[in-house]
């Protein structure tokens, strides 16, 4: 089962906006992640967020994190056509050691 | 430094034949490597992780199985594909458990169309 789900699905915005997807996740975890997607692509890391960090940032990311209602946010500044791809949160969970489990995803799409 | 690398790129099967898809990660030891599957156009759904040569948790109840002869080895198989085999499958390495923030290092995919 799927442990997080993105939110939009799609999201589609002109170059120089910002960008921000959320991720909802259902049970306790020890970390986020934040992976991103080019088509037909395997998955890069982004950045990760720990359980006991509300917030972090690398260069143009700025991802949030809040146990308490159980949910992620990923912005992106500064929008660049080169930006344009998936976007998934990907969570452990507090009772696996090994396992991470992807969400849905968000697929982005800067608009020149 | 370390690289994954998984192959074929692509592959057309017909229904009911044998599948083996290899992964290969150089540059590390003792990696945590999984196995994923990503249907068009969704997320991830994680098939096999292991944590040691020998050592294979399964996921999801399938025909598929996974091996893991080596310490840097990690192989996908089906002794008979269906069609509901399609997919994206993605292999990935950690360096250490998940838990203590290891990030997933991805290789770029084999496309399996079964026809």
């Amino acid at each position: 089962s799927q442990q997080g789900e993105e939110d939009p699905q799609a999201l589609s915005i002109q170059e120089g906006e910002n960008a921000t997807m959320n991720c909802s996740y259902k049970t306790s975890i020890n970390n986020l992640q934040w992976y991103r997607q080019n088509s037909g692509r395997g998955l890069v890391h982004l950045i990760l967020i720990r359980s006991n960090e509300r917030e972090k940032h690398s260069g143009r990311l700025r991802v949030t994190l809040d146990t308490s209602k159980k949910s992620s946010s990923l912005l992106i500044t500064a929008s660049r056509a080169a930006d344009t791809a998936s976007y998934f949160c990907a969570t452990d969970r507090y009772s696996s050691a090994s396992k991470i489990i992807f969400g849905s995803g968000t697929r982005l799409s800067i608009r020149p | 430094s370390q690289t994954i690398h998984q192959w074929p790129a692509t592959l057309v099967q017909p229904v009911g034949s044998p599948l083996s898809l290899e992964c290969t990660v150089e540059g590390t030891s003792n990696p945590n490597l999984y196995w994923y599957r990503q249907a068009a156009g969704r997320g991830l759904q994680l098939l096999f992780y292991s944590v040691g040569i020998g050592q294979i948790s399964s996921e999801v109840p399938q025909n598929l199985s996974a091996s893991r002869p080596q310490d840097r080895q990690f192989i996908l198989s089906s002794k008979k594909l269906l069609l509901s085999d399609s997919g994206f499958y993605l292999c990935a390495w950690s360096q250490d458990r998940i838990f203590r923030g290891s990030p997933l290092h991805f290789g770029n995919g084999t496309r399996l169309t079964v026809t």
